[in-house]
């Protein structure tokens, strides 16, 4: 059974980086493509982007000048980076596995909430 | 990008009764790339329906999925308490990746 869970601050200054970790159990990180996905409270959902071990990624448009994502592959874990954070960046922030037979997410992490305040 | 439009916003239902979700994109999204989750509150999004119309996992024969094109339409045959939810569609014809804005079914 695969099972994700992200980690990190819960608190970050506006102007910071914002530093999450998910840690990937039941499966190799080298095996699937790893996303992270936002829902700002009482809001929709929004895809932030997706890594893949061997370095190929893709990012959000709006937000593809702020992130960076990673893979650490000794620890089976892949993380996020979301730097100069806003207010608007205040949200829950979830990991997923992408599954690309289903063009789906069929795993996510329980989330963690991430408030951007002085 | 694609942007998908999902309506209604809320539909307020009672259990028994049937509920119909739709999803608009602004581009065509191929069938197999258009999916739909559920989102309980305080849980993650759940993985409902994907390729258009294939169950997830464990998902209940009352949830099924149609559309092409630019509309697609996910259907709960039967309401039960536990289907009072948001609902998200997807689609990832290419990046980036895009959700609906939701339709909650709440109780009437």
């Amino acid at each position: 059974q695969v099972n994700l869970q992200e980690s990190g601050p819960g608190l970050v200054k506006p102007s910071e980086t914002l530093s999450l970790t998910c840690a990937v159990t039941g499966a190799s990180i080298t095996s699937y493509y790893w996303n992270w996905i936002r829902q700002p409270p009482g809001k929709g959902l929004e895809w932030i982007g997706y890594m893949h071990y061997t370095g190929n990624s893709n990012y959000n448009p709006f937000l593809k000048s702020r992130v960076t994502m990673s893979v650490d592959t000794s620890k089976n874990q892949f993380s996020l980076k979301l730097s100069s954070v806003t207010a608007a960046d205040t949200a829950l922030y979830y990991c997923a596995k992408y599954n690309s037979n289903y063009r789906s997410f069929d795993i996510w992490g329980q989330g963690t909430m991430v408030t951007v305040s002085s | 990008e694609i942007v998908l439009t999902q309506s209604p916003g809320t539909l307020s239902l009672s259990p028994g009764e049937g509920a119909t979700l739709s999803c608009r994109a602004s581009q065509s999204v191929n069938t197999n790339s258009l999916a739909w989750y559920q989102q309980k509150p305080g849980q993650a999004p759940k993985l409902l329906m994907y390729g258009t119309s294939n169950r997830a996992t464990g998902v209940a024969d009352r949830f099924s999925g149609s559309g092409s094109g630019t509309d697609f339409t996910l259907t709960i045959s039967t309401l039960e308490p536990e289907d009072f939810a948001v609902y998200y569609c997807q689609q990832y014809v290419g990046p980036p990746l895009t959700f609906g804005g939701g339709t909650k079914v709440e109780i009437k």
